[in-house]
């Protein structure tokens, strides 16, 4: 079976950085992904990891251990627009599809 | 370029009722996946297409759901008997090819009263 954990909330201030970190159990591993979903809106993709280490894209990084099992996303220099719910997601044995985790709500207040 | 799109945005019915929910993949995107999303928790997996065939459904509940993809490009998510626990956002996604980046569109949000 498959399984993701993740914090459900967490606050920060403006201009702060912070780590939302995720932890998996899959059968068979094909990647893990890190969405972005602001209240009453679709999923945004931000990341991809497939391969050990860090992966940088501007304010936001994502870092991979499959033999830990976690991956955490790194927000910097976070401003308000930062708050929604941060998905964390791996792929089905079958790699059809994303099994998500339930989400990390974050607060960005000034 | 335009991006997935959903019809209804919001859709509200009886108990008991049937409703079809249609999505307008990206142009081009072969790959196309129906998720559902409750409060508070992440989308939960449905079904897959792969052109216009149902390449993995074993998302789907119950056999009151079902869904077509006849073209290879617009799908509908079709709910008969509609029961009260069915209430919650319908999204849809599509990727460009098998195991792609998803493009999620906005999603249908479906209250059974």
């Amino acid at each position: 079976g498959q399984n993701i954990d993740q914090p459900t909330e967490m606050t920060a201030t403006e201009g702060a950085i912070v780590q939302i970190n995720c932890t998996y159990q899959t059968s068979g591993f094909n990647g893990l992904f890190w969405y972005q979903q602001h209240a009453g809106e679709a999923p945004t993709f931000l990341s991809y990891n497939v391969l050990d280490g860090l992966e940088e894209k501007g304010r936001f990084s994502s870092f991979l251990s499959r033999s830990k099992g976690y991956s955490y996303l790194l927000l910097k220099e976070l401003q308000m627009k930062d708050s929604a719910s941060y998905l964390c997601a791996v792929t089905n044995q079958a790699g059809t599809a994303l099994i998500f985790g339930k989400g990390t709500t974050l607060s960005v207040s000034s | 370029g335009a991006g997935v799109s959903q019809t209804p945005s919001n859709k509200v019915t009886e108990k008991g009722k049937y409703v079809e929910l249609r999505c307008d993949p990206i142009s081009g995107h072969t790959a196309l996946y129906w998720y559902r999303q409750s409060l508070g928790q992440g989308p939960e997996f449905l079904i897959y297409f792969q052109g216009t065939g149902a390449a993995d459904d074993s998302g789907l509940p119950n056999d009151r759901f079902f869904a077509v993809r006849p073209e290879g490009s617009v799908s509908t998510l079709k709910i008969q008997r509609t029961e009260r626990g069915d209430s919650a956002v319908y999204l849809c996604a599509s990727s460009l090819e098998y195991g792609g980046e998803q493009y999620f569109g906005p999603g249908t949000r479906l209250t059974v009263t």
